[in-house]
């Protein structure tokens, strides 16, 4: 089984800096890696996939790079609405595996 | 315009089996590709995904869980049916269920509300 590991468990940011989240897998994942955002109360919400590609309804504010095991989100640009945990997914070796999230919070 | 919603017992008792029902609109589970999973939540955790239940009726499962786990689909009723047997408190967790992006994509763009399941005596 894959084991995904983010970093660091909390950030905290002021409105308009950027964030920029870690992914680690164990092994190679090649491209097959997804980030969600969840809110409190809410189901997760697809954010990337495919390490780099914006899923439908996603502002051009978040963005993903990387290939292999290490992988990043970027959210330019930070608003209120983005405080939630962001978790990474991958999809490249079954099991599907989940990371243990990254918590961003703005202030 | 794509919706999923599960349903089932809130509570259930130690070893007992847990039924969830995922009902969904918007696509066909008989059309290629197309794929509905089932994912979990601890409260205050992470997600962990459970299963997977294809077009095909090929079934995927966490081997974690793999022998408590079964996956069912009715095409006509749009349902998609999760069996876990001998229910155990660690067990507790906020259930999804979720529609696949598709065939080489197997991450998931739709979610339902999800549905928190409470394993107590």
């Amino acid at each position: 089984e894959i084991v995904l590991t983010q970093s660091p468990g909390t950030l905290s940011f002021s409105p308009g800096e950027r964030a920029d989240l870690s992914c680690r897998a164990s092994q190679s994942v090649s491209s097959y890696l997804a980030w969600y955002q969840q809110k409190p109360g809410q189901a997760p919400r697809l954010l990337i996939y495919g390490a780099s590609s914006r899923a439908t309804g996603i502002p051009d504010r978040f963005s993903g790079s990387g290939s292999g095991t290490d992988f990043a989100l970027t959210i330019s640009r930070l608003e209120p609405e983005d405080s939630a945990v962001y978790y990474c997914q991958q999809y490249g070796s079954s099991p599907l595996t989940f990371g243990q999230g990254t918590k961003v919070e703005i202030k | 315009q794509i919706t999923l919603k599960e349903s089932g017992p809130t509570l259930v008792k130690p070893t007992q089996t847990l039924t969830l029902t995922c009902t969904f609109s918007g696509f066909s589970l008989s059309t290629s590709g197309v794929g509905v999973g089932w994912i979990r939540q601890p409260p205050g955790k992470a997600l962990e995904w459970l299963a997977l239940i294809c077009w095909d009726d090929d079934k995927r499962y966490n081997p974690s869980l793999k022998s408590r786990l079964t996956l069912t689909k009715d095409t006509s009723k749009n349902h998609v049916v999760l069996t876990m047997t001998n229910m155990d408190p660690v067990d507790t967790a906020t259930y999804y269920c979720a529609h696949r992006v598709g065939r080489s994509t197997s991450c998931y763009d739709y979610w339902g509300q999800g549905t928190l399941v409470t394993v107590s005596s």
